[in-house]
């Protein structure tokens, strides 16, 4: 039962191009959204987060769009550079459930030279 | 240096044999987390804590058990009932009940192998 799906798997963008990572989640009472960005050997880490009262929210190169009717949300890197390659996670909770994240599968990313 | 640290960063387990994996933390957080990731599975909760002495089952507990004797630790034994143990298994800590409480940072990750 998954109930945060992502996609794609993987992506290879150019630098300085745009990586776009798709989530879409099931259960309606979710209403924290974050990403994480993991690298090769390391635990994740917080990227950014947004909660359903905005539908965009930007840190530097990194935005998340948020889509409450289609129960949607990504995650843009503008101008991607090699050291954005990573694994990217987006999750979601629920208020109330002890802040347990339901997490997404993961995608990929290589920015290439 | 304040944050979550997680040991040994490699562990061999041997056929039957129960390993512990250790999770210390420094950031006066209230709620503990462990999970497991596998390729292509991104992270799954197996055991989580809001309070010292009392823990409950995430999505993946058969074949683990954890304790919460302190704030600032949550050992997870893999016990020889869980038979496809191989994999890196995550520590993360957060707030609990106090402002930004969903937030979760997490630790370095221990690789547990089979033998």
């Amino acid at each position: 039962q998954q109930q945060v799906k992502q996609s794609p798997q993987s992506l290879i963008v150019q630098k300085g191009g745009i990586s776009i990572i798709n989530c879409a989640y099931e259960n309606t009472a979710f209403d924290y959204f974050p990403w994480y960005q993991q690298f090769p050997g390391k635990g994740p880490a917080l990227l950014i987060a947004i909660r359903p009262d905005v539908s965009e929210k930007k840190e530097g190169r990194f935005t998340i769009s948020f889509n409450k009717s289609a129960k949607q949300f990504s995650l843009h890197i503008m101008d991607s550079q090699p050291g954005d390659s990573a694994t990217y996670f987006c999750a979601a909770s629920e208020t109330g459930t002890a802040s347990k994240l339901t997490f997404g599968t993961g995608t990929r990313l290589q920015v290439t030279l | 240096d304040g944050g979550i640290t997680q040991s040994p960063k490699y562990l061999f387990r041997k056929e039957g044999q129960n390993v512990t994996l250790s999770c210390e933390q420094n950031l006066n957080h209230d709620a503990m987390y462990w999970y497991r990731q596998d390729p292509g599975q991104g992270l799954r909760l197996i055991y989580y804590s809001q309070i010292v002495n009392d823990f409950q089952k995430g999505d993946i507990a058969e074949g683990y058990s954890v304790s919460r004797e302190k704030k600032e630790s949550f050992p997870l034994t893999v016990t020889s009932a869980q038979k496809n143990p191989t994999a890196f298994y995550l520590c993360a800590s957060s707030p609990g009940r106090r402002l930004a409480k969903n937030i979760q940072y997490f630790g370095a990750g221990t690789r547990l192998s089979v033998l």
